[in-house]
């Protein structure tokens, strides 16, 4: 059974960059049958794709996050990573990370970390 | 960007009764709408996939209809577990979007 849990800090100042990360347990992030990515959600608020990955395949973000967005695996620790550049206020959110399978929905999601920014 | 729009925001419902909610893609996505689940405080649950596919272990009152623009989730005979908030989420084209949700209350 597949687990993922998001670790990272939870408060970032504005203008830095956050980080985060996801650690799968009971599938290997170099699956190439799936596409591993993140969703994020403010709080009250509804539910953001920011961007995924299918290793080997390549990466694909959202275009409002595009040019501030990486995510990127670390084979060695089974990890997927997302890096967020200058943040501001509005990228506080619960950030999650999920599996899907190609043309299918996000079916296995972490609990979620919640990230703040502010100073 | 395809932008789902649900309908309703809110709805107040007694238990055993119906409830349906309504996601309109602003173009057409084909069958690639999913419907998930959320409780306060946790992630998503994905409840049917494709417009219409039960996912694994999802309880059978509930059930998805719909193709190209419009589609419905409903819940038959409400429980008081099913108070949640709703989403739905298309897969067609990039960017994955979502419903903004539809929060479910038990009266």
């Amino acid at each position: 059974q597949l687990q993922l849990q998001e670790s990272g800090p939870g408060l970032v100042k504005p203008s830095e960059t956050l980080s985060l990360i996801c650690t799968a347990s009971g599938d290997s992030i170099t699956d190439t049958n799936y596409y591993w990515g993140w969703i994020r959600q403010p709080p009250g608020k509804g539910l953001e794709w920011i961007g995924s990955i299918y290793y080997g395949g390549g990466t694909y973000y959202h275009p409002s996050l595009r040019s501030r967005v990486t995510v990127f695996v670390d084979k060695s620790k089974n990890q997927l990573s997302l890096r967020l550049t200058s943040v501001t206020a509005a990228d506080t959110a619960v950030y999650y990370c999920a599996r899907r399978a190609p043309n299918s929905p996000y079916n296995y999601w972490g609990q979620g970390t919640l990230v703040t920014v502010s100073s | 960007e395809i932008v789902l729009t649900q309908s309703p925001d809110f709805q107040s419902v007694a238990a055993k009764e119906t409830v349906t909610i309504t996601c309109r893609a602003s173009q057409n996505i084909g069958s690639s709408l999913h419907w998930f689940q959320q409780k306060p405080g946790q992630s998503p649950e994905l409840l049917i996939k494709f417009g219409s596919q039960s996912f694994s272990g999802v309880p059978s009152r509930f059930s998805g209809s719909g193709s190209g623009t419009d589609f419905t989730l409903t819940i038959n005979s409400l429980e008081a577990e099913d108070a949640a908030t709703y989403f739905c989420h298309q897969t067609s084209s990039l960017p994955q979007t979502f419903g903004q949700g539809t929060k479910v209350e038990i009266k």
